[in-house]
Parts: C-alpha cells; structure tokens; sequence
C-alpha cells in the first residue's frame, strides 16, 4: 500500500499561475522528496526535505514539512507548460533505510 | 539523463515465460533500488541492494529475484510470467545505504501477453 498520499489527484492551470500539491504519510520519516514523471518515463528528482527542516526552495519550487501533521506540500512558481507531468512525493526512512513509498502521483496540466 | 542505465527499454513476452532486465547505476553509486509501476498498485519497492548485498525487500513476488555484481550492476529475474507482471519497471540507484536522494533510470516496459 502506499504511504503517501497526494491531493489532488489532478490539477489544471494556465500558465503563469501557481501550483500547489499537497502529500500526506503515515510513519516516521528520515525525509521527503518530491519526484516528477513525464508521460511513463523515468522519474526525475525534484527536491528532498528532511525531517528537521521546515521549508526548503530550489529555483521555483517551495517544499514544506509539517511532521506533526505528516504532511507536506509542493509549490510550483510561475508554471510553464513544460511543467506538465506527475508529481510524486516519496517518503524515506523510518526502519525503511533506503526505501521509498510513493504516493499515488498529482497530474499536473498547465495550458499555454 | 540520471546517469542510470536500463535494459532493455521495451520487452514483450508471453505468459509463463522468463526475463531479466539489467541496470547500471550511477558511477561511484553502491546502492540499487527496484521499483514496479502498474496502473492500479502506482509505484511499489521491490528491493534494495547495497554494494552486493541485499538490504530490504519489498512487495516483491516469489518468483522474482534479483542480485547485484561485483561490477555494481544489477539484474532483475522475472520468471513465471502472468499478465498482470505487465508494468514499467524502475531502477535507481544512489550514493549510498541511507536515504539520500535516488536516481531513477528511464524505466523498462514489460508487456507479458
């Protein structure tokens, strides 16, 4: 089964707008990462947060952690169309070592 | 490009039937990770190998197996094939045993009919 879950299931926005897409989990965690996927190719790491971190930025990306609600979110900036994808969160650690549990995946679209 | 290698890219095979899907990992990456993404199950762990030693299983299926060279490539057997094995299959790999950041490859298609 899997850990996280991502809300919502599917996203569309123009772009220039924002994107926010929001996971939760339900173990402890060493850290979170944030993943996307273009059209059933290989995944592309995104940004990892650890536990003991809150917020984290890379470029127009936002990630926060809240490890008292288990949750975190993703932010996106300015979107592009090239933006378009599925964005998965991923948690790691606990007594999982290396393991990652996905979460079902956001299917972002943003119009041109 | 993740520096993370799969072959083949595309397998189709019958029910029944036997397959191994390689990986080359990242170079100076001693960790490989497995992973299977179907429609309905999304993206499940299968294992973890760390520098040749099996390190965490997953949902992974009795009739598959996998090990990791000495060389640090990894293989997948997939045996006894059913169609519902049909799935993207993922390898990944990173630095080291922990949870650092993975590198995922570009994925192997497998249809079993």
């Amino acid at each position: 089964s899997q850990q996280g879950e991502e809300d919502p299931q599917a996203l569309s926005i123009q772009e220039g707008e924002n994107a926010t897409m929001n996971c939760s989990y339900k173990t402890s965690i060493n850290n979170l990462q944030w993943y996307r996927q273009n059209s059933g190719r290989g995944l592309v790491h995104l940004i990892l947060i650890r536990s003991n971190e809150r917020e984290k930025h890379s470029g127009r990306l936002r990630v926060t952690l809240d490890t008292s609600k288990k949750s975190s979110s993703l932010l996106i900036t300015a979107s592009r169309a090239a933006d378009t994808a599925s964005y998965f969160c991923a948690a790691a650690g606990g007594t999982s070592y290396g393991k990652l549990t996905f979460g079902q995946g956001t299917i972002l679209t943003v119009h041109p | 490009d993740s520096g993370v290698t799969q072959t083949p890219k595309h397998l189709i095979t019958a029910t029944g039937q036997r397959v191994t899907l390689r990986c080359s990992p990242r170079s100076g990456d001693l960790s490989v990770y497995w992973y299977q993404q179907s429609l309905d199950q999304g993206l499940q762990f299968l294992i973890h190998y760390y520098n040749g030693e099996e390190r965490a299983k997953g949902n992974i299926l009795e009739r598959f197996s996998a090990q990791q060279f000495p060389d640090l490539h990894s293989e997948l057997n997939l045996s006894s094939l059913e169609l519902g094995d049909s799935a993207l299959y993922f390898c990944a790999s990173s630095v080291d045993r922990n949870t650092d950041t993975q590198y995922f490859g570009p994925g192997t298609r497998l249809t079993v009919l």
